[in-house]
């Protein structure tokens, strides 16, 4: 089963941006896939923010800002989740998810830290 | 707006098969896929399966020979059951709505704490 890459951890300051990584392997090609971005703060649920497969196949989450947004690093072989003007609410986790071989892949997820 | 709730024993003993049961309000059951996603504590994500709202169902492949979900359409309910449990399987479980079977998951229920122990 597919595994998918997210460094472990990230710190950015408020009202930069933070750019969150999810490395397909080798062998499929993070361009043929839709990747779902999720966030989730301590005692709560996932929420969903955005799915990304290229610029003009995109979704926004019902009232997500429109500071995250979704792309992919094709030499990298990623998806990325890019934050900008950091806020301390968006210190949470992160994790994606992508549908691979009839089932659903969660990456490892990141810890976003605001300071 | 459509609301999920888990419901189920919160420890079960090792060997034994968790039930759970999630419980849909505010909308209808119908035409939406519906899956089960775990998470032990301190850890990332695994999904569990999906059903369809028909009965027709898909299992993570590292899972199927232990899980069984099945559906109660006119109750609005989904259950899973994963049988032969050990404390790796401890974790919180999420019931989550999702609009077709590759679609990511848009409504999460608030999960349930599930303790495998004697």
């Amino acid at each position: 089963q597919a595994v998918l890459t997210q460094p472990s951890s990230l710190s950015a300051s408020p009202g930069a941006s933070a750019s969150l990584t999810c490395t397909l392997p080798s062998g499929i090609n993070v361009g043929s896939y839709t990747m779902y971005w999720y966030q989730q703060k301590p005692g709560s649920p996932p929420q969903y923010l955005l799915r990304y497969k290229s610029d003009s196949d995109n979704q926004q989450g019902s009232g997500v800002p429109s500071r995250f947004s979704g792309s992919k690093d094709a030499s990298a072989n990623a998806g990325i989740l890019l934050i900008s003007g950091l806020q301390s609410e968006d210190e949470a986790d992160y994790y994606c998810l992508i549908w691979h071989s009839t089932a659903w892949v969660f990456g490892g997820g990141t810890k976003l830290t605001v300071l | 707006q459509v609301q999920l709730q888990e419901s189920g024993p919160g420890l079960v003993k090792p060997s034994e098969t968790l039930s759970l049961t999630c419980t849909v309000s505010g909308g209808s059951i119908n035409a939406y896929y519906w899956s089960w996603i775990r998470q032990p504590p301190g850890k990332g994500l695994e999904w569990i399966g999906y059903i369809y709202y028909s009965g027709s169902t898909n299992y993570n492949p590292s899972l199927k020979s232990r899980v069984t979900i099945s559906i109660d359409t006119p109750k609005n309910q989904l259950s899973l059951k994963l049988s032969s449990v050990t404390a790796a399987d401890t974790a919180v479980f999420y019931c989550v709505r999702h609009e077709y079977p590759s679609g990511g998951p848009d409504v999460w229920g608030l999960g349930t704490m599930v303790t495998v122990s004697s």
